[in-house]
């Protein structure tokens, strides 16, 4: 089967540096993706990663290593708005339409 | 036009009733989603509609009903609920198996 691990809460103040790891175990791998949801709100496309390496968008990044199916959300500079539940994800190994979503990662910032 | 809307934002529905989710999107995205999603929970796929056509049914009850009535509208048909089908239930959009999927903002469901 596919599945994500990803942790399930983190916690870091305003300014500084936060990284969500992201592990996953697929047959058939067609990139990871980060989306962002805030609380009562709709997920939010952040980033995809299909090759090895670093993407970066303004104050986020993300990372891929195929050969270690691990993959990374850098958040920098972090400001209050940043405080949201983070999934990655990755399409189904029939490479359907189908995301397959880790559990998500509550990102705490505080003052 | 970058959006997905749907309506109503929220349902209170009796096991009885019959109700309809909406989706709306003007993107030219021909593949369409709807997604179930409880409290701190990630969404959870139900349909994907490809070129106007059911391509993936996630084995969902025959209580939740979808249609397509052409590429830009998406419905989902509610009838006979149960209490635990009380979650947000998320439209979403992309070009045709693209990863990026657009949502919209959910209709927060209540079964009474």
């Amino acid at each position: 089967g596919q599945s994500l691990e990803q942790p399930s809460e983190v916690t870091a103040v305003e300014g500084a540096i936060v990284q969500i790891n992201c592990t996953y175990q697929t047959s058939g791998f067609y990139g990871l993706s980060w989306y962002q949801q805030h609380d009562g709100g709709a997920p939010t496309f952040l980033s995809y990663n299909a090759l090895d390496g670093l993407e970066e968008t303004g104050r986020f990044s993300s990372f891929l290593s195929r050969s270690d199916s691990y993959g990374y959300l850098l958040l920098q500079e972090l400001q209050m708005k940043d405080s949201a539940s983070y999934f990655c994800a990755v399409r189904d190994r029939h490479n359907t339409g189908k995301l397959i979503f880790g559990q998500g990662t509550t990102l705490q910032v505080k003052p | 036009d970058t959006e997905v809307t749907q309506t109503p934002k929220h349902l209170v529905m009796g096991m009885t009733n019959k109700k309809s989710l909406k989706c709306e999107q003007h993107m030219g995205h021909r593949a369409m989603y709807w997604y179930k999603q409880k409290a701190k929970k990630p969404p959870e796929l139900m349909f994907v509609y490809s070129y106007e056509k059911l391509s993936i049914n996630e084995s969902v009850p025959s209580r939740f009903s979808p249609e397509c009535p052409n590429s830009s509208l998406l419905n989902l048909h509610l009838h006979a609920l149960q209490p635990e089908d009380s979650a947000l239930y998320l439209c979403a959009s992309s070009q045709d198996r693209g990863n990026e999927q657009f949502f919209g903002p959910g209709t927060r469901l209540t079964v009474l």
